[in-house]
């Protein structure tokens, strides 16, 4: 299995851009989740979505930020207009809920610079 | 106020030698604790998991413990390897399987030197 895949992996911008970050689950899983780490405030859940139903969207910052996932195979967060702030890795998570585990798999990254 | 607390901060410790890192959490009641480790430029990666029934689990030379009763939580890095270099992250689960419920530590920085 290719595990979690995130797109792309670095991306620099200017303040005032859209910004699009990709994710591909883990094929079979039913939840996929987003993260944003930074060195200040550490790991934090910005939205999960379970079957491709968003359910909890209580970390995502601000207006500027959405996610959406299409399918089961994809889903993408946007941030518009970016700010530098904005600045961190996010990080893409899928898991499958099964027999009690509640293990997430996280992609690679994806190291989002707003200049 | 963060709800999981880990420490040291960091530490560097040579390779060969043992370590623990410490997880002080508040989540109550909880449904699992879990440790990651997070090599630089990558994700994070479950070590261990544990039910608030169980007070020790193993994977190779990483052993955690938990202790419900003081809420401590521990990883023990036995003969640590220079691959060990990483950030440790402890992570709480609360009781009802909320996933958006998720209590994070900061991470405890590990550097193994030779």
């Amino acid at each position: 299995d290719a595990g979690v895949i995130q797109s792309p992996r670095h991306e620099v911008t200017e303040m005032g851009q859209e910004v699009t970050l990709r994710c591909k689950p883990i094929s079979g899983h039913d939840y996929l989740f987003w993260y944003r780490q930074t060195m200040m405030r550490g790991l934090e859940l910005l939205i999960y979505f379970n079957n491709n139903v968003p359910i909890d969207d209580s970390g995502m910052p601000e207006d500027r930020f959405s996610a959406k996932m299409p399918n089961a195979s994809f889903s993408t967060l946007k941030i518009q207009p970016s700010e530098p702030r904005d600045s961190a890795v996010y990080f893409c998570a899928s898991s499958l809920r099964r027999g009690g585990s509640y293990e997430q798999f996280f992609g690679p990254g994806t190291r989002l610079t707003v200049l | 106020k963060n709800q999981v607390e880990q420490s040291p901060q960091s530490l560097i410790i040579l390779e060969g030698k043992n370590c623990t890192l410490q997880c002080n959490y508040t989540v109550s009641p909880f449904s699992n604790l879990r440790w990651y480790k997070q090599d630089t430029g990558r994700g994070p990666v479950s070590l261990t998991i544990m039910t608030f029934s169980e007070n020790t689990k193993s994977n190779g030379r990483y052993t955690a413990t938990l202790d419900a009763d003081t809420k401590q939580s521990s990883l023990h890095i036995t003969a640590s390897q220079l691959s060990d270099s990483a950030s440790y992250i402890c992570v709480v689960t609360p009781i009802g399987d909320s996933w958006g419920k998720l209590q994070f530590g900061a991470g405890t920085q590990v550097v193994v030197t030779p």
